[in-house]
């Protein structure tokens, strides 16, 4: 069974401070993956894709994947109180279709 | 701006009633998903369209079907709500291909009384 796998938190930063943000996945054929950010009562939207080995930068976020390890990670860097939300890691393991972890609730705090 | 778009944002409606709810792009999109998410889970993906092909996922309840009469519109129809069926139904798209992300709506609230 493929499966993503999230620490549900709550992941509880102070405000500057960098967030780490993690994810493992089962199936090792996996080509794509990507980071959603959800708000309490709305939908998810998509803040990053990363789909070779190692980092990518946008902003104050960093995507890392280590594909041997079956491993990506999300940080954010100078967290702000908008920054609090739920992180949806999503894998693509299949043409059209994306697995998706419980996500990880992230407080940042002043 | 292209978007996918909802519609109604809340939709209340009484044990059994059949509901409809729709979702409409202007991306273009070849693909079309429908998702159920109840509090602090997983989206759960019921179904998709790839253009005009239908594809079910092996645990979609019979009594959530969909239409998907042309590019841009797709519905999610349930036809005999449960109280087990309320949650957030997010409706997303996609262009076709493994490294494609999915674009989502901003969602419909169903309650059901």
């Amino acid at each position: 069974q493929k499966e993503v796998e999230q620490n549900s938190g709550p992941l509880s930063v102070p405000e500057g401070a960098i967030a780490s943000l993690n994810c493992t996945y089962s199936d090792r054929v996996s080509q794509s993956f990507f980071w959603y950010r959800q708000y309490s009562g709305k939908s998810p939207e998509l803040i990053m894709s990363i789909y070779s080995n190692g980092d990518k930068e946008d902003g104050r976020f960093t995507a890392q994947l280590n594909k041997a390890s079956q491993y990506v990670s999300l940080l954010i860097r100078d967290s702000q109180p908008s920054d609090s939300a739920t992180y949806l890691c999503a894998v693509n393991p299949d043409t059209d279709k994306l697995i998706f972890g419980t996500g990880t609730r992230l407080q940042v705090f002043p | 701006d292209a978007m996918v778009i909802q519609n109604p944002r809340y939709q209340v409606t009484q044990f059994g009633k059949p509901v409809t709810l729709s979702c409409s792009q202007t991306l273009n999109h070849n693909v079309m998903y429908w998702y159920q998410q109840k509090s602090s889970q997983a989206p759960k993906l019921l179904f998709h369209y790839y253009d005009k092909d239908f594809n079910n996922e092996a645990d979609t309840p019979d009594n959530f079907q969909s239409r998907r009469p042309n590019t841009s519109f797709c519905f999610l129809d349930i036809r005999s709500p449960g109280l087990g069926d309320a949650a957030m139904y997010l409706c997303a798209t996609s262009t076709v291909g493994q490294l494609q992300p999915q674009h989502f709506g901003d969602g419909t609230r169903l309650s059901i009384l």
